[in-house]
Formats: C-alpha cells, sequence, structure tokens
C-alpha cells in the first residue's frame, strides 16, 4: 500500500464510450502525474500537475482529457479511444520541494484498460 | 532528452543467490536522482532504492544496494539472498530535478525470475 489508490482496477470500454479514470493520494503531496505502460514498451509520461496546474503534456491525444480538481485527487476523461490505448495507467504522486529528496514518485495500482 | 538503457531483458537466479541488473543512462545533467522500481504480476509500481548524483555513497536498503558510477553513467541493482518475492519487473529510472515538477525516464525493464 502506496497511499496512492486508483479506480476503477480494470475497465473494458468501447470506442464510443466515454469513461474516467479515478486517483486520490494520501500522503499530503503537491504533485501528481499520468503514466501509460503498454507492452514491451518503456513507461510513457502523459500529464503532470503540480499545485493543481498542468505542467507537462506529452503530446497526448484530446481525446485523453485530465483534471486535478485538488491536490488530491486526478482524473483522466477517455472518450472515442482506439484500440492501440489498450494499457495499464499508472498514477503517481510527489512532493515538489525544488528538488529535496522528497521529489520521489509513489505509484497506485493502476488501471487496466482494454478497448474493444 | 535523457535515455536510459537496461540491457538485460530477462535474468534468473535461485533463492538466496545474488544477483546484479545492469542499467546505464545518458544525461547532460550533473544534479539528478537514479531510481530502482519492481513491478510484481500485481502490476504495483514499488519503489525499491534511490540515489542521489550528489552522493559518492551507494545507496543501500535491506538486502537491495546499487553500484553508482557516475563517470560512467551506470546504476546497478545487487539484490542479496534472493527470495521467491523478489520475482518481479525491475525498472531503472532517472529524474532530472526541475524546478516544477519531477520528471521520470524509465528504462525497458528486466523481468527477473527467483526460482528455488
Amino acid at each position: 500500500e502506496t497511499g496512492v489508490t486508483q479506480t476503477p482496477r480494470h475497465l473494458v470500454m468501447g470506442m464510443t464510450n466515454k469513461k474516467s479514470l479515478k486517483c486520490e493520494q494520501h500522503l499530503g503531496h503537491n504533485a501528481m502525474y499520468w503514466y501509460k505502460q503498454s507492452a514491451k514498451k518503456p513507461l510513457e509520461l502523459m500529464f503532470v500537475y503540480s499545485l493543481e496546474e498542468r505542467v507537462e503534456n506529452n503530446s497526448v491525444p484530446s481525446r485523453f482529457s485530465p483534471e486535478c480538481p485538488n491536490s488530491s485527487h486526478l482524473f483522466l476523461h477517455l472518450h472515442t479511444l482506439q484500440p492501440e490505448d489498450s494499457a495499464l495507467y499508472l498514477c503517481a504522486s510527489s512532493l515538489q520541494s525544488g528538488g529535496g529528496s522528497t521529489d520521489t514518485q509513489y505509484f497506485g495500482p493502476g488501471t487496466r484498460l482494454t478497448v474493444l | 532528452a535523457q535515455t536510459v538503457t537496461q540491457s538485460q531483458p530477462e535474468m534468473s537466479v535461485q533463492e538466496a543467490e545474488t544477483v546484479t541488473l545492469s542499467c546505464t543512462y545518458d544525461t547532460s545533467e550533473n544534479n539528478y536522482y537514479l531510481f530502482w522500481y519492481k513491478q510484481p504480476p500485481s502490476r504495483q509500481m514499488i519503489l525499491v532504492i534511490r540515489q542521489e548524483a550528489y552522493k559518492q555513497q551507494n545507496a543501500t536498503e535491506n538486502r537491495f544496494s546499487v553500484n553508482f558510477q557516475k563517470a560512467a553513467k551506470s546504476f546497478s541493482l545487487k539484490i542479496s539472498d534472493s527470495q521467491l518475492g523478489d520475482t518481479a519487473m525491475y525498472f531503472c529510472a532517472f529524474m532530472k530535478l526541475s524546478g516544477t515538477a519531477s520528471k521520470l525516464t524509465f528504462g525497458t525493464g528486466t523481468r527477473l525470475q527467483v526460482t528455488l
């Protein structure tokens, strides 16, 4: 248990569906991240939120829409996905201190997404 | 841009033996962190060990230790007294220090199997 939870753990959706992934951290952190983990590829950073502002968007298609309403919650809204978007989506959080030792990222258990 | 290379896709070790996982990275940065994460079959990404680049002393965490060679840009993980529960994917990761948010670059991972 890392203090970062994700729901749902598994999700199957059609290409025309709209769904959302939820991440919640109980660590008092102020930065949150979405990663995509596909088979045989390195983890890909998708979005970074620091102090509730999006500071990174790594050329992610607009069918993925993140939302960070507060420092404890992070959502990833999904719509009109493609089968190649099937992957494990991992959320992480960290405490930003300008480069101090607390910048370590702690991960949630992930959501296994399958797009039919 | 930073790159992280793990040249061993799979490794196997017998219980109670010692195994070393390799990692090299490429960066022009002088201050950074390096991490090893493990991802067991449950898919939970778990922090194993962290090394600050400015520290010459190699980090240790119980049975886990690293050999950090900054000039060679090498960061290997040694697991002593291997246990069945160490069976997992192991990812090496590089973190560039940033004023806004920490950003991890991951290697492709090494799958470690601990056998009886």
